[in-house]
Order: C-alpha cells, then sequence, then structure tokens
C-alpha cells in the first residue's frame, strides 16, 4: 500500500461543532487533495494543496478550510459542521509527474 | 476546466457476460485518464490509466480501456466479469502538469447477477 493514511476512519459529531479530519503520507508527496465521496456525485474535490503552507480551494470548499504545516499532513477542518457535511472524506496524494493518485481509506463523518 | 460524464449510473450485468462502462470527458488541455474500482466500504483502487501512446490500456483483473481523442472517451471493457466485480467504478481526468487535479464522474455501480 502506498503510504497514506486518515484518521479517524469513523466519526459521530453534532451539528455546530468544530470536525478535524487527518491525513498522513509517508512518500514525501508534494501535492495533497481532500475530496467528498457522496451517492451520484463521484468525489468532489474540497481543497488541496502544492506543498507546505500552499492551499487552495477546490469546487465545494464552503465551511471547510485546510492546513498543512509541514509535508506529510494535511489537516481538513469543518469550521461549524452541518447536517450537509455528512459524507466519506477521501484524502489522496500525487507525485510531481501527476501521474497516479493514491488514495487513503477514507473517513465516513456523520453529522447529527 | 475539465468535466467527466459516466453515462450510466448502474450497470446490472450477469456472471460471465461482458461489460462495458462509458466515459466521456472534455478538456482545454492535454490529459491522463484514469479508472478507478471502490469495493463496499472500501477505499479507491486504480484499475488503469493512460498517459500516452497506445490508445489501447490494459489493466488488473482483466480489465482494458481504450482512449478515443476525436470522441472524447475512455470506455472501460471487461469480456466475461465475475461475481467480485460487483463495485463501484469511477472515470477521472487530469492535466498532465505536475499538480493538476483529477476530476471524476459521478461514478457507475456494477451489479453481477450469478
Amino acid at each position: 500500500d502506498a503510504g497514506i493514511t486518515q484518521s479517524p476512519r469513523h466519526k459521530v459529531t453534532e451539528t455546530g461543532t468544530p470536525v478535524t479530519l487527518r491525513c498522513h503520507q509517508t512518500e514525501n508527496h508534494r501535492y495533497m487533495y481532500w475530496y467528498r465521496q457522496d451517492p451520484g456525485h463521484g468525489l468532489r474535490l474540497i481543497h488541496y494543496s502544492y506543498g507546505v503552507k500552499d492551499t487552495d480551494k477546490g469546487e465545494v470548499s464552503d465551511g471547510y478550510s485546510v492546513s498543512r504545516s509541514k509535508t506529510e499532513d494535511f489537516l481538513l477542518t469543518l469550521e461549524s459542521a452541518t447536517s450537509s457535511q455528512t459524507s466519506v472524506y477521501f484524502c489522496a496524494m500525487t507525485d510531481r509527474l501527476n501521474t497516479e493518485a493514491f488514495f487513503g481509506q477514507g473517513t465516513r463523518l456523520t453529522v447529527v | 476546466a475539465q468535466s467527466v460524464t459516466q453515462l450510466d449510473s448502474q450497470v446490472p450485468v450477469f456472471e460471465e457476460a461482458p461489460v462495458e462502462l462509458r466515459c466521456n470527458y472534455s478538456s482545454s488541455v492535454s490529459v491522463y485518464l484514469f479508472w478507478y474500482v471502490q469495493y463496499p466500504n472500501q477505499g479507491l483502487q486504480l484499475l488503469l490509466k493512460y498517459l500516452s501512446g497506445s490508445t489501447l490500456v490494459k489493466g488488473i483483473n482483466g480489465f482494458e480501456a481504450e482512449f478515443n481523442k476525436s470522441q472524447t472517451s475512455f470506455h472501460l471493457r471487461k469480456p466475461s466479469v465475475h461475481i467480485s466485480d460487483t463495485a463501484e467504478y469511477f472515470c477521472a481526468v487530469s492535466g498532465t502538469a505536475a499538480g493538476n487535479k483529477l476530476t471524476f464522474g459521478g461514478g457507475t455501480r456494477v451489479l453481477v447477477k450469478p
């Protein structure tokens, strides 16, 4: 397996609470991504990172923020969770050649 | 900007029958194309990819796909499916430059029936 892990794997949280999901990689890859997966929508990009402290928004970034203080860690924060953010979240990484993306196992988040 | 359309949301198929999953994309730049598979309650696994060269790409588990630039398509095929091929399949496209993001289609759920 490519060295990318997500934590936690499952989380239930209440509406209005902040939540942070962690993605950790051991491959020293520069590019990292956060996606959410919802039925019928495939995977949609939330935020991505080109390197340490270098991040940008994807197509569904409202309500989310990210941080990357180290190459190996990419954090996704829901500032105030809403039920519409109930989803499965995937982290991914690519090398500089961009010829393949490697995905974490996903985090199933339920907002009640 | 780029987009991917998977024309079938669900495809039921009998075991040992062939299957084709259709994928069309749009992009203003040169692209790489991918098919990923997601088995129930698992992450995404790369089936195959087109980077350059031969337009017929062979992947794992007997799958293959053909890149058709004029029709902007990248359809996935398998001549004989097994029960274990029951999964969701995602087509994806990215630009060829470093850091270009993957854009996914909506997915096709394949249900293989005995």
